[in-house]
């Protein structure tokens, strides 16, 4: 079963600009998750989406957003990117059986220049 | 106080060492527990998944709870200079988000 996949890898971006960040689950999982990653605050929650739906979301401004598509594929975008945006972006899908475990994608890389 | 703590380290061990890593919880509703693996420039891989108290062993790995004493940890035997890499722990209580600690950076020496 392929895994989590993300796309791009790499990005680099400057102040203002804006980026979507793309995500392909693992066949058959509904859920979609995205994390900020950074050294200093480690994982950090962004928001859930399950079915279409946003089912929770962390404490980031509105500048973050996402959707999910009917086949479960799931985009992040960031508007009026700032310096510390950059990080590591890292989406995380998971089966509906309840309380399972999130299985990561490999993440894209965003620079904010 | 943190949710989740975790040494950060890094830890430096060689070659076949008994590793331990360890995370405390303040929480005592959780009642799911995971340990990732996350090489350089990759994401999270789950290791281990457990809901238990006591031991849960896979090959090297052991991942054991104390829910008594809201401690996880991770023990790797004969660790590999491949094992070298952060270790996140996760913990989920039911219908909530997942908490993650800040990882422990694992150095294994040849």
């Amino acid at each position: 079963k392929a895994g989590v996949t993300q796309t791009p890898r790499y990005l680099i971006k400057t102040r203002g600009q804006q980026v979507t960040l793309s995500c392909s689950p693992i066949s058959g999982h509904r859920s979609v998750s995205w994390y900020q990653q950074t050294p200093g605050q480690g994982l950090q929650f962004l928001f859930e989406y399950f079915s279409e739906t946003q089912r929770n979301k962390g404490n980031f401004p509105g500048r973050f957003s996402g959707r999910q598509f009917s086949n479960s594929r799931s985009e992040m975008n960031v508007s009026t990117l700032e310096l510390g945006d950059s990080a590591l972006y890292l989406c995380a899908s998971r089966s509906t059986e309840v309380n399972s475990p999130l299985h990561f994608g490999n993440g894209t890389r965003l620079t904010v220049t | 106080q943190k949710e989740v703590e975790q040494d950060p380290g890094p830890l430096s061990v060689p070659e076949g060492a008994i590793v331990s890593l360890n995370c405390t919880y303040s929480n005592s509703a959780f009642q799911y527990f995971m340990w990732y693996r996350q090489y350089s420039r990759k994401g999270p891989e789950l290791l281990m998944y457990t809901y238990s108290s006591g031991n849960k062993e896979d090959g090297r790995f052991t991942a054991q709870v104390d829910k008594s004493s809201k401690y996880i940890s991770l023990f790797i035997r004969d660790s590999q200079p491949s094992d070298s890499a952060t270790y996140l722990c996760a913990l989920l209580l039911y219908g909530q988000n997942f908490v993650f600690g800040p990882g422990t950076r694992l150095s294994v020496l040849p």
